[in-house]
């Protein structure tokens, strides 16, 4: 079946310090990428997604690239801030099953000190 | 614009009793999907609603059971509690079944003793 596999955590960083967190995927057909955002105490944010290969998501100065040769969906910030502290998922969602329906990874805490 | 509302916040049940957990979801959306998430662990998938009927599900027992309402609106029901169902659940809304965008509420915490 489907799975998402991300580095373990916690990322620990210094503000500014440059951000990578590793994604990998298993899927059958080409399905769509996200990255979304927990904070402490509250749901997920959509942060950002592709969907096709070669495609890259970005906001709020995050950026990933979905990768299809190596099933792979980074995501990467250039200088991170204490306020992206929080728990970051990777997803997917098959284009095939007809019906749209997320696979997560476990989450990479991240915690950055100023 | 509300976004995606659940209700109650927080929750805390006894074994082997029953839980409803509701959710409104964002204007505009007509599917609602339920999402389990033990503590450290991600997100998982329940099942999906749209159109009042139960168009997929994940990997949980008989004991969850949901429904939708005429309004797009959903409820979560679990019966028959284990302590292993203390999570957070998170529902999430979508403008149509085949969306591949989902937006999410704040979850109820339940918790069984």
């Amino acid at each position: 079946g489907d799975s998402v596999t991300q580095m373990e955590g916690p990322v620990t960083l210094s503000e500014e310090a440059f951000l990578t967190i590793n994604c990998t995927y298993t899927a059958t057909g080409y399905p769509s990428l996200f990255w979304y955002v927990q904070y402490p105490g509250e749901g997920l944010q959509l942060l950002l997604k592709a969907t096709k290969a070669d495609d890259k998501g970005s906001n709020k100065g995050f950026e990933a690239t979905y990768r299809k040769e190596t099933t792979s969906f980074h995501l990467e910030k250039g200088s991170v801030q204490v306020s992206d502290s929080a728990v970051y998922f990777c997803a997917l969602s098959p284009l095939t099953s007809g019906y749209s329906t997320l696979t997560f990874g476990k989450g990479t805490m991240l915690l950055v000190s100023p | 614009d509300a976004g995606v509302t659940q209700s109650p916040t927080h929750l805390i049940k006894t074994r082997g009793q029953q839980v409803t957990l509701r959710c409104s979801p964002k204007s505009g959306h007509d599917t609602v999907s339920w999402y389990q998430q033990a503590l450290g662990q991600g997100p998982q998938f329940i099942f999906q609603y749209y159109e009042e009927e139960e168009r997929q599900r994940g990997n949980f027992p008989d004991r969850f059971s949901g429904h939708q309402f005429p309004n797009y609106s959903s409820e979560l029901n679990v019966n028959a509690l284990l302590l292993g169902d203390s999570a957070l659940y998170l529902c999430a809304s979508s403008f149509s079944v085949r969306a591949t965008e989902a937006f999410f509420g704040q979850g109820t915490r339940l918790t069984v003793v």
